[in-house]
């Protein structure tokens, strides 16, 4: 009930495509579900985050979009850059996000030219 | 600036050996959190600490052990009853449990011979 199942594990996009990571959870008192983004080396740093209030958030070429219903979620990243090159966590948590975070597994994203 | 100071970058230890790896913050974060990295199993929680004097297991606490005698700082110590201890270690910290941003540190990684 507490997982969080992130799809896929790895991913390569040309420079330019879309990259579309998902994300798909079953505990419905999730309230708050963050993306973060790590590169190699470093620690992960929060990148957007959205509440089941609405379907979608939009900051700069980063899109998070939310299926209430599906229990899914997913980032869009527009126009992938390499600079975009990193591994990325989707993390839900409830209570308005008064509990712990609850992460998955990962997507290595890869921006090729 | 304000952060995460996390040290050793790289620590080897033989088996058997306890390690106590360095956590501490300059941000007057009330909360701060020890997750374990591993490839394709994302973020899992060690143990975290809401306020001084006080912390709780999290999800693979068994073979770690922490303290948090003052506000800045949460050392981790793995023990050689930690099966597999071999593993990239992060520090975080939030201005209280469960506000969905994490702040982290750059990581430990951790080897066991």
């Amino acid at each position: 009930q507490q997982q969080v199942k992130q799809s896929p594990q790895s991913l390569i996009v040309q420079k330019g495509g879309i990259s579309i990571i998902n994300c798909a959870y079953e505990n419905t008192a999730f309230d708050y579900f963050p993306w973060y983004q790590q590169f190699p080396g470093k620690g992960p740093a929060l990148l957007i985050a959205i509440r089941p209030d609405v379907s979608e958030k939009k900051e700069g070429r980063f899109t998070i979009s939310f299926n209430k219903s599906a229990k899914q979620f997913s980032l869009h990243i527009m126009d992938s850059q390499p600079g975009d090159s990193a591994t990325y966590f989707c993390a839900a948590t409830f209570n308005f996000g008064n509990e712990k975070l609850t992460f998955g597994t990962g997507t290595r994203l890869t921006i090729i030219p | 600036d304000g952060g995460i100071t996390q040290s050793p970058k790289y620590l080897f230890r033989k088996e058997g050996q306890n390690v106590t790896l360095s956590c501490e913050q300059n941000l007057n974060h009330d909360a701060m959190y020890w997750y374990r990295q591993d490839p394709g199993q994302g973020l899992r929680l060690i143990y975290y600490s809401q306020i001084v004097n006080d912390f709780q297991k999290g999800d693979i606490a068994e073979g770690y052990s922490v303290s948090r005698e003052k506000k800045e700082s949460f050392p981790l110590t793995v023990t050689s009853a930690q099966k597999n201890p071999t593993a990239f270690y992060l520090c975080a910290s939030s201005r209280s449990v469960g506000t969905g941003e994490l702040f982290f540190g750059e990581g430990s990684r951790l080897t066991v011979l």
